[in-house]
């Protein structure tokens, strides 16, 4: 079974400032899906980064960006110039290549991210 | 459409009684996905549902659980005889055939006293 460690409960960064989330993950599947998604307090999860693992390319998204070393099997977030709405819970996920039933999620423990102004 | 909603958004009820969720998934999306959330943690699959076809679920989902998709459209999970231990956040999730990111709707937060 996977498993996906997240070892920050809590982070905190100053506004405009760049932060790093890890995640590490466990796995014997060569194709896989990792996501990263957030939730802020008291509203809905929302996608915030996606990478294929068969893609050696890190993904990249406006602010939002991954580095991805599938050989260590880490995934990490980067967060530049973080701003206040930045703030929230952030889930690093993963899901199997595979579908018909095995398209679940499985998500670490969370990361706490505080923006401080 | 506005995205996944799930109803009631809040639900106490005293322990023993049986309740029910209801999630309503994005209309062109065939997949749904209940997860269950508990304080501090991620989510936790409970079960997943193809169209109508219940596909996966896991051991987490007890002979207490029962989850249906009957039409295709939108799903409801049943939980008898409640515990305190069911108090969470039951968070469903939608996804096309097309493409692998899950929508999820707000949650039902359920408290057992």
């Amino acid at each position: 079974a996977q498993t996906v460690t997240q070892s920050q409960p809590e982070m905190s960064v100053q506004e405009a400032e760049t932060v790093t989330l890890s995640c590490t993950y466990d796995t014997s599947e060569s194709d896989y899906y990792l996501f990263w998604y957030k939730q802020p307090p008291s509203r809905q999860m929302i996608l915030v980064i996606r990478q294929e693992a068969y893609k050696q390319q890190n993904a990249t998204e406006n602010r939002f960006s991954v580095n991805f070393q599938k050989a260590a099997k880490s995934f990490s977030l980067k967060i530049s110039d973080s701003q206040l709405g930045d703030a929230a819970m952030y889930f690093c996920a993963y899901r199997s290549s595979l579908n018909f039933g095995n398209e679940k999620l499985t998500f670490g423990t969370g990361t706490r991210l505080t923006i401080i102004p | 459409d506005t995205g996944v909603s799930q109803n009631p958004r809040h639900k106490i009820t005293k322990r023993g009684q049986n309740v029910t969720f209801r999630c309503d998934p994005i209309s062109e999306h065939n997949r749904l996905y209940w997860y269950r959330q508990t304080l501090g943690q991620g989510p936790e699959f409970l079960t997943y549902f193809q169209n109508e076809a219940q596909l996966e679920k896991s051991r987490l989902l007890s002979d207490r659980f029962s989850a249906e998709r009957p039409k295709g459209s939108f799903s409801t999970l049943e939980i008898q005889r409640t515990e305190q231990g069911d108090s969470a956040m039951y968070l469903c999730a939608s996804s096309s055939d097309f493409d692998n990111e899950q929508f999820f709707g707000p949650g039902t937060r359920l408290t057992v006293l």
